[in-house]
């Protein structure tokens, strides 16, 4: 299963696009990358998933280069609703599953 | 629809005890997945169901978890028994598709998980 890394913690203030790059050297022909947000006592929410280059959905944007070996979650304009944790996923295709990391703790200040 | 379904959300229970989590996922949904998240480990799949059927179940602990899914709309998760160690927040998910090539989507449905104390 390929590894992923990304850093354990952000801060960010209110009003700004924050970035979280994750690492994924080992990743497969394929494998996709997925976003989850987890808040405190829920669950994990889907947040975006792509192959390649860039997906953009209402409310993060994935960019991906051509190697694959990286990802970046753009999350645009953030609010304090948006302090979690973000989890970088690889897998999901032919059975493949997906294993959770360490994740990134963001936290948005006002 | 309510989203995925699990109880109990909270269970206390004493060491050497029997423990069954319960899960509905979402209706018509093919896939099903447990998880177990601590501080320590993080979130980890334990086990994952197609159509009913077990398919990996590598993620499992040890011989005292066992998982069953008799039907599309109900699984359990059973320890026995139970020591303190297996304390965390087991979730379940969903999904209505997994690994299909050329799917845009992967995603899993989670639930509000069951946090678990073992004393």
């Amino acid at each position: 299963l390929a590894k992923t890394t990304q850093p354990i913690s952000m801060d960010s203030y209110e009003g700004q696009e924050v970035n979280i790059t994750c690492s994924h050297n080992n990743i497969a022909t394929n494998d996709y990358i997925t976003w989850y947000q987890q808040f405190p006592s829920q669950g994990p929410r889907f947040i975006i998933q792509g192959y390649k280059t860039k997906v953009t959905n209402e409310v993060a944007s994935l960019f991906i280069p051509a190697d694959r070996k990286s990802s970046t979650l753009s999350l645009p304009r953030v609010s304090l609703s948006d302090t979690a944790v973000y989890y970088c996923l690889v897998g999901g295709n032919a059975g493949n599953m997906l294993t959770f990391g360490g994740g990134t703790r963001l936290m948005v200040k006002p | 629809d309510a989203g995925v379904i699990q109880s109990p959300r909270h269970e206390v229970t004493e060491m050497g005890q029997e423990v069954t989590l319960r899960c509905k996922p979402i209706s018509g949904h093919d896939y099903l997945f447990w998880y177990r998240q601590t501080m320590m480990r993080g979130l980890e799949l334990l086990i994952y169901f197609n159509n009913n059927v077990p398919i990996d179940d590598s993620g499992m602990p040890e011989d005292r978890f066992s998982a069953k899914m008799p039907n599309a709309s109900f699984s359990t998760l059973k320890i026995q028994p139970s020591e303190p160690r297996d304390s965390a927040v087991y979730f379940c998910a969903s999904s209505p598709h997994w690994g299909l090539a050329g799917s845009s989507y992967n995603e899993q449905f989670f639930g509000p998980g069951t946090r678990l104390t073992v004393l």
